[in-house]
């Protein structure tokens, strides 16, 4: 079956700009995960949507959001994009209720912010 | 939330076994125990979980002792194809937060 797939796979924006990020997980995967890693902070978690819900949020400033569609597609959102917000953007998705199962990620979206 | 220690980074030649070994202290009762594989500009990917003793798959074996305070990721028989980053990760189903640490860098060589 298909995997996750983002898009888009690469995105060029500048300083105060928002950005909208998609994200389609595996079909029968209700979990979906996003990630922002950067060489520096490493693989950090930003939040998780389960049945159209946020279950859970990491330690991120409010320019970031996100959402869940009834077909568990989900977006993320950041708003007045700061240089350093550059970074590779991972969604995952997982089958079952717990986060910690195990996670199906995607290519991922490279975003740089000029 | 179990904090974890690995290697920076490891360097190995084809055909040979690779261990990596993960600390966790601090692991809980109801914490597994996770690692997955990253290559370069791709999304990490999932390669074994285990609670306790030994599991094996396809890909890999995970070793975990009695106490549970580390945890080795056994690579048998690497390729160059091998190199990546591995991250090992301690968590319990539902936790709030799966924090990857800076994860193990493995360089096989020819």
């Amino acid at each position: 079956k298909a995997g996750v797939t983002q898009t888009p796979r690469y995105l060029i924006k500048t300083r105060g700009q928002q950005v909208t990020l998609s994200c389609s997980p595996i079909s029968g995967h209700r979990s979906v995960s996003w990630y922002q890693q950067t060489p520096g902070q490493g693989l950090q978690f930003l939040f998780e949507y389960f049945s159209e819900t946020q279950r859970n949020k990491g330690n991120f400033p409010g320019r970031f959001s996100g959402r869940q569609f009834s077909n568990s597609r989900s977006e993320m959102n950041v708003s007045t994009l700061e240089l350093g917000d550059s970074a590779l953007y991972l969604c995952a998705s997982s089958l079952a209720n717990a986060r910690f199962d195990e996670q199906y990620f995607g290519p991922g979206t490279r975003l740089t912010v000029t | 939330l179990a904090k974890t220690t690995q290697p920076i980074s490891m360097d190995s030649y084809e055909g040979q076994e690779v261990n990596i070994t993960c600390s966790h202290n601090n692991i809980a009762t109801n914490d597994y125990i996770t690692w997955y594989q990253q290559f370069p500009s791709q999304g990490p990917r999932f390669i074994i979980q285990g609670y306790k003793t030994k599991v094996t798959n396809e890909v890999a074996s995970l070793f975990i002792p009695a106490d549970r305070k580390s945890s080795t990721l056994s690579l048998p028989r690497v390729s160059l194809s091998d190199t990546a980053v591995y991250y090992c990760l301690v968590g319990a189903q539902g936790d709030n937060d799966m924090r990857f640490g800076a994860g193990t860098r493995l360089t096989v060589k020819p």
